[in-house]
């Protein structure tokens, strides 16, 4: 099974301020055939499913402001708030969908400080 | 609009079962490929099961291999989960949660998601 692993567990950053979130994959996630990365970013509010933001470690979902981007390759992927608001407090998750059997990573909480 | 609405949840003891059904409305089921997700509370979340569009093929996580099995009815445009010797771990909230992309043989990311039914197991 491919396991997950996000830095730090907790982020505490100032409005205004980048939000950088780390995701490690124990294998790549790179389909070389298609190129794609199988990796995708969610957003959790308290009482709320998760919220997709990022598919295709790049690709932002419709509706999802710019200042939020994902990057990276293989193994190593990047979660980013570019300017922290108040309304992106919440937890973030990765999660890999290359394998037939999905992971997801252990989440990262974003505080205001 | 796209709505996934879960049902089944419920309080059962430890080697009991329950089955969880999804109904599913705003979209063409019968081509995408379906997800059982849980969260624990204070968890993150767990991808319990997926099944392909058609139904034939179905993967696992190896926590739930062998005791839950999920399958689903294109014509009702319902997804199920069956759950056997249920125990104190499986207590969670349950998301149905459908794949982005038409099913070509693979699973692609979550795009939307249900609001969930609890399970608790507890004697």
């Amino acid at each position: 099974d491919i396991v997950m692993t996000q830095s730090p567990d907790s982020l505490a950053v100032s409005l205004g301020e980048r939000a950088t979130i780390s995701c490690k994959s124990s294998q790549s996630v790179l389909y070389s055939a298609n190129s794609k990365n199988y990796l995708a970013w969610y957003q959790q509010k308290p009482g709320q499913p998760p919220k997709p933001l990022i598919y295709w470690a790049s690709t932002r979902e419709s509706g999802v402001p710019d200042r939020f981007s994902g990057s990276g390759s293989g193994t190593d992927f990047t979660l980013t708030i570019s300017s922290l608001q108040a309304e992106d407090v919440a937890v973030y998750y990765c999660q890999q969908y290359y394998s037939t059997t999905q992971s997801f990573g252990q989440g990262t909480k974003v505080e205001i400080k | 609009e796209v709505h996934l609405l879960e049902s089944g949840g419920d309080l059962v003891q430890p080697g009991g079962s329950l089955r969880l059904s999804c109904e599913a409305s705003g979209f063409s089921f019968g081509n995408y490929a379906m997800n059982w997700v849980r969260q624990a509370p204070g968890k993150g979340p767990e991808w319990v099961s997926g099944i392909s569009s058609s139904g034939g093929s179905t993967h696992y996580a190896e926590s739930v291999k062998g005791r839950f099995t999920i399958a689903r009815d294109n014509s009702k445009n319902t997804l199920y989960l069956e759950m056997n010797s249920l125990r104190a771990e499986d207590t969670a909230l349950y998301f149905c949660a459908k794949d982005r992309d038409f099913w070509s043989g693979y699973y692609t990311s979550i795009d939307y998601w249900g609001q969930g039914t609890q399970v608790t197991v507890s004697s």
